[in-house]
């Protein structure tokens, strides 16, 4: 079935690095992406990984594949309060001949001083 | 490039009412999404059009929701009529062929409030 779950919520001090986790179930899936949503915004794509790599930087974004264990992870390094908001790992998943992303219900990362 | 528009931005309606949501996609994008987003959830995919086809409805209420795109650009989405559990934000969205390496475009969305 499908399914992408991650932690709620997640605290860090401004300049630590946060770490967000997630699972997903549809091993086939091509790309996994991680989003950013700040309150009364739409989904902001941050980031993306092929599934044929282990690991993608991106400036202070590090995405960590594990495709073995079905775990995805993003690293923010230096985080800063302009971070805070809620970011939401999802699978592409392939229904009926076509692609479609599924979403977790999102972490919502807090920066405090 | 202008962004994916949606109108309007909030709507406030009583339980048994009608509404209707507007999405306007990025100009050239042939696929255009609508997601269902109940507060502390993640995105719901209501519906999928390829051009102004259907090819994924499966998570629709199709006894209450409805939706079309017209010539393959705009589409609407409806409710009608409205209970208290649809009230979530309904976010559209649009993706060009191949978009793998870009992802999905969404818009801001319509937050919706069924008292």
């Amino acid at each position: 079935g499908e399914d992408v779950e991650q932690s709620l919520f997640l605290s860090v001090r401004e300049g630590d690095s946060s770490v967000i986790n997630c699972t997903y179930t549809d091993s086939s899936s091509t790309y996994l992406y991680w989003y950013k949503q700040e309150p009364g915004a739409g989904l902001q794509l941050l980031t993306y990984i092929f599934s044929n790599m282990d690991m993608k930087q991106d400036q202070r974004l590090t995405v960590l594949l594990n495709k073995k264990d079905k775990h995805l992870s993003l690293r923010i390094a230096d985080t800063q309060t302009g971070d805070s908001a809620i970011y939401f790992c999802a699978e592409a998943s392939i229904s009926g001949g076509y692609n479609k992303l599924i979403f977790g219900a999102g972490t919502r990362l807090a920066v405090h001083p | 490039e202008a962004g994916v528009a949606q109108s309007p931005r909030y709507k406030i309606i009583e339980k048994r009412q009608s509404v209707a949501f507007w999405c306007n996609p990025i100009s050239g994008h042939a696929t255009l999404y609508w997601y269902q987003q109940i507060l502390g959830q993640g995105p719901k995919l209501l519906i999928q059009f390829q051009n102004n086809g259907v090819v994924d409805d499966s998570q629709l209420p199709k006894d209450r929701f409805s939706a079309e795109r017209l010539k393959g650009v705009d589409s609407t989405l409806k409710i009608q009529p409205a209970k208290l559990e649809d009230s979530a934000v309904y976010l559209c969205a649009s993706s060009p062929t191949g978009w793998g390496r870009v992802g999905y475009t969404f818009g801001s969305g319509t937050r919706l409030t069924v008292v």
